[in-house]
Order: C-alpha cells, then sequence, then structure tokens
C-alpha cells in the first residue's frame, strides 16, 4: 500500500513565525490529506489535494501537492497558539482506506 | 447534525479479558473505519466495514473482529487483551465515495 514519510517530527516555534511541514513518498500518490490533532483530541480532517501542482489555502494554511504527485507541505503563517498540535498528513486508498503519516508536532512560544 | 460517537471514552481491563467499543458515524455516512493510535504515534489502520461487511482489514491479529449494523453503527471487539492494546481508539466514518474522515473522540483503553 502506499506510504509517506512526514518531516520534521517535532517543530518548536516563535508565535509569529511560520511553520512548514513536509510529506513525501517513494511512490506517486492518488492523493493526499492532511489532518490536525489538538493535544488530548482526535484528528480532525483539513482537506484533500487530488491534482498535481495543486495549491490550496485556508486562511494562514496553505497546503501544496508536487507535481509528481510524490510530496506535500502544509505552511501556516504567523503561527497562533491555537495552531499547537500534531499535523498528518494520509493516504486515501482503495475504498476511502486512509493510511496516516507518522506526524508532525508542533509547538508555538509565545 | 451530530458527529462520530464512541462510547465508552474511558476503560480499565486486565490483561486477558474482552472488550467491545461502540461508534455510531456521522448522519449520511456509510463506511466506518477503525484505528488504532498508541501515545505520540499516527493512527494505525484496524480495518474498514461498508454494507456490514469488513472490507478491508489492516496488520492485526484475529483478536481484532468488528462488526457493522444496518443502521451502519459499529462494534469493536478485542479479545485476549495485551498490555501493548493500550491504545486510543478512534472511530471515524466517511461517505463511501466522500472525502476526509470525521473522527469520533475516541475510546481510551488502559489494559493494566
Amino acid at each position: 500500500g502506499q506510504q509517506v514519510m512526514q518531516i520534521p517530527q517535532y517543530q518548536h516555534v516563535q508565535e509569529g513565525e511560520d511553520f512548514t511541514t513536509y510529506c513525501n513518498s517513494s511512490t506517486t500518490l492518488s492523493n493526499i490529506q492532511w489532518y490536525k490533532q489538538r493535544p488530548g483530541g482526535h484528528p480532525v480532517f483539513l482537506i484533500q489535494l487530488v491534482k498535481s501542482g495543486e495549491v490550496k489555502k485556508q486562511k494562514r494554511l496553505t497546503f501544496q501537492f508536487g507535481e509528481a504527485k510524490k510530496n506535500s507541505s502544509l505552511h501556516i503563517t504567523a503561527t497562533q497558539t491555537t495552531d499547537v498540535g500534531t499535523y498528518f498528513c494520509a493516504v486515501s486508498g482503495g475504498y476511502q482506506k486512509v493510511t496516516f503519516g507518522i506526524g508532525t508536532k508542533l509547538q508555538v512560544i509565545p | 447534525d451530530a458527529g462520530v460517537t464512541q462510547s465508552p471514552t474511558h476503560l480499565i481491563k486486565t490483561r486477558g479479558q474482552q472488550v467491545t467499543l461502540r461508534c455510531s458515524p456521522k448522519s449520511g455516512h456509510d463506511t466506518v473505519s477503525w484505528y488504532q493510535q498508541a501515545l505520540g504515534q499516527g493512527p494505525q489502520f484496524i480495518f474498514q466495514y461498508y454494507e456490514e461487511e469488513e472490507r478491508q482489514r489492516g496488520n492485526f491479529p484475529d483478536r481484532f473482529s468488528g462488526h457493522q449494523f444496518p443502521n451502519y453503527s459499529s462494534e469493536l471487539n478485542v479479545n485476549a487483551l495485551l498490555l501493548g492494546d493500550s491504545a486510543l481508539y478512534l472511530c471515524a466514518s466517511s461517505p463511501d465515495r466522500g472525502q476526509g474522515y470525521t473522527f469520533g473522540s475516541g475510546t481510551r483503553l488502559t489494559v493494566v
């Protein structure tokens, strides 16, 4: 099945700084999904990217899908304390089975 | 519009016992997937149910079994509990042709 690697695993930033997490695969991905899990919470779906080179924005969050569909990134501009959590990339395979990466844990220092 | 509901929220069991976890999917969703999330790890796929049948299964032993009912709700059963089964168990629902999962708040299982 399709698998993804995420880097970094941990990131500490000062509030107001930007943050980026990367998701990579050795194979071409059919799609990529991004989820956010707050501490003590459950994963919450953020977005799905399907097209090569696709870029989507949600307020301060920018999601990109690579031209070769082997990598993706999530960029947060001017982080806030509400951005704290673990960000997972995930791949939806056959029958909607979703395989998750290990996640990037973001800490924002006020 | 109710989201995904799971019960119980917390559970403590003794090694060797059996446990049943329950999930009601979001209204309009007919596919239910179960995940195990150990501390500091990403969710690991256990299995998926659609039309009351197990449609896909992850790399979990037969001690893990499930069921889906005609109203799309689902149960996850784990037999002969091991200490290593301690984790957050997440239920996720989706429309069969939709995008993205809606997760429940999970059941925190502790095996002692």
